[in-house]
């Protein structure tokens, strides 16, 4: 199956900071998201994208399927953006989501 | 409405126990999803229900029991679970399998 690998794994910015969190998977995808967990482990939908590039606010995410990597970039990051980002592509194959391995991501005030 | 609920937020259960876990969606969704995620880890795909059929199962054990009575409301009937299976169980909807995917707050089962 489909293998994903994010990095980097742990991320400490200070606030107001802007940063790229990336996504490699190893095969032909369908689909991809992007999350965002929250402490209190609420998975929220950031992203839908499959191929292309899609903003809302300060986020914005660029998914290259015919190279397997998609990237999430944070501008002007704040408190709340703190938690674990996980991309998870579909596999082709088996039509299933595949979560990656996930970034932790804190934002220092 | 964009909400999946799901209910217990949190439950404690013995290991002879029976219990059961429910999701409920409004959005006209129709594939519901269970995960189970343990602490530090990614979400892990365990059943995928579309148009009310079972349609994949992880090989998970058979402790673990899904259903899906209708269209908005999917369970997890739970029985002689283990400690090893204390964990976050979420629950996801999407308007088909493979569309994005709505997730629901989750349920915190620890088992003793």
């Amino acid at each position: 199956g489909i293998q994903v690998e994010q990095s980097p794994p742990d991320l400490i910015l200070q606030e107001g900071a802007n940063s790229t969190l990336r996504c490699n998977f190893s095969d032909s995808v369908n689909n991809l998201q992007w999350f965002h967990q929250n402490p209190w482990g609420q998975l929220i939908n950031l992203f839908y994208i499959p191929s292309g590039t899609k903003q809302n606010g300060r986020l914005s995410a660029t998914t290259v399927a015919t190279e397997r990597y998609s990237l999430l970039y944070i501008s002007s990051s704040q408190t709340t953006d703190s938690g674990v980002y996980f991309c998870a592509p579909t596999d082709s194959g088996t039509y299933k989501y595949i979560f990656g391995t996930g970034t932790r991501l804190k934002v220092l005030a | 409405d964009t909400e999946v609920t799901q209910t217990p937020k949190h439950l404690v259960m013995g290991m002879t126990n029976k219990k059961s876990l429910k999701c409920e969606q409004h959005m006209g969704h129709r594939a519901m999803y269970w995960y189970k995620q343990k602490a530090k880890k990614p979400p892990e795909l365990m059943f995928v229900y579309s148009y009310e059929k079972l349609s994949i199962n992880e090989s998970v054990p058979s402790r673990f029991s899904p259903e899906c009575p209708n269209s908005s409301l999917l369970n997890l009937h739970l029985h002689a679970l283990q400690p090893e299976d204390s964990a976050l169980y979420l629950c996801a909807s999407s308007q088909e399998i493979t569309r994005q995917q709505y997730f629901g707050p989750g349920t915190r089962l620890t088992v003793t």
